[in-house]
């Protein structure tokens, strides 16, 4: 166990709608990071944040937004989703914001339909 | 522009035996590495790490080898037992990237 909470673990939803997933980082970090794992793909990264700011922007679509609140929590919303955004979606957590080791969560399962 | 490359998506190897994971990167901004460890239906799980300063870690069984001049990593499990079974995906950093850049990753089947 990671300590980093993601929810939901498994969602199924159609074209065009719209859905958070939440990360709950592990206690006292203060970095959240978000990565999407196509099917047969390495680990893309999305976005972070720390301490409630964005600190890094990798490839993420202007459909795709962000936010870590104040209690470190994040989440990720997509929308206008198409059949291409079916995939994991990774959040991770660290106590700083430069270089170390990421703590991951188990992920969340987006199939789009 | 792939930075982190994982050139074998699949190895297989003998329960006993060494198994040898490469990887290979481009940007010369990066000065850590990491090997992370992925069971199905799980996370990636930190293994072991490397900074550039040095060209060698040790943790148990596993040792990670970095030659900088050539851009390469290695992770080397010794003995390999079935329960190193897993995906390993070999990531990069920066002092300045924050973020963590991940390879395709490499299956590894080790049969008993």
């Amino acid at each position: 166990d990671s300590g980093v909470t993601q929810t939901p673990k498994h969602l199924i939803t159609a074209t065009g709608q719209r859905v958070t997933l939440r990360c709950s980082p592990r206690s006292g970090d203060l970095s959240v990071y978000w990565y999407q794992q196509s099917l047969d793909q390495g680990l893309q990264f999305l976005i972070q944040y720390y301490n409630g700011e964005e600190r890094a922007k990798g490839n993420i679509l202007e459909r795709f937004s962000a936010q870590q609140f104040p209690d470190l929590h994040s989440e990720l919303n997509l929308s206008s989703l198409e059949l291409g955004d079916s995939a994991l979606y990774f959040c991770a957590s660290s106590v700083g914001s430069g270089t170390g080791e990421l703590f991951f969560g188990e992920g969340s399962r987006l199939t789009v339909l | 522009d792939q930075q982190v490359k994982q050139n074998s998506p699949s190895l297989s190897v003998q329960e006993g035996r060494i198994s040898i994971l490469n990887c290979d990167y481009t940007n010369s901004m990066f000065d850590y590495f990491l090997w992370y460890k992925k069971y199905p239906a799980e996370g990636p799980t930190f293994l072991i790490s490397i900074s550039s300063i040095k060209d060698k870690n040790e943790d148990g069984r596993f040792t990670v080898f970095l030659n900088k001049s050539a851009k390469h990593l290695s992770l080397h499990i010794v003995p390999s037992q079935p329960g190193d079974s897993a995906v390993y995906f070999c990531a990069a950093s920066g002092t300045s990237y924050g973020k963590l850049t991940f390879g395709q990753g490499t299956i590894l089947t080790v049969h008993p």
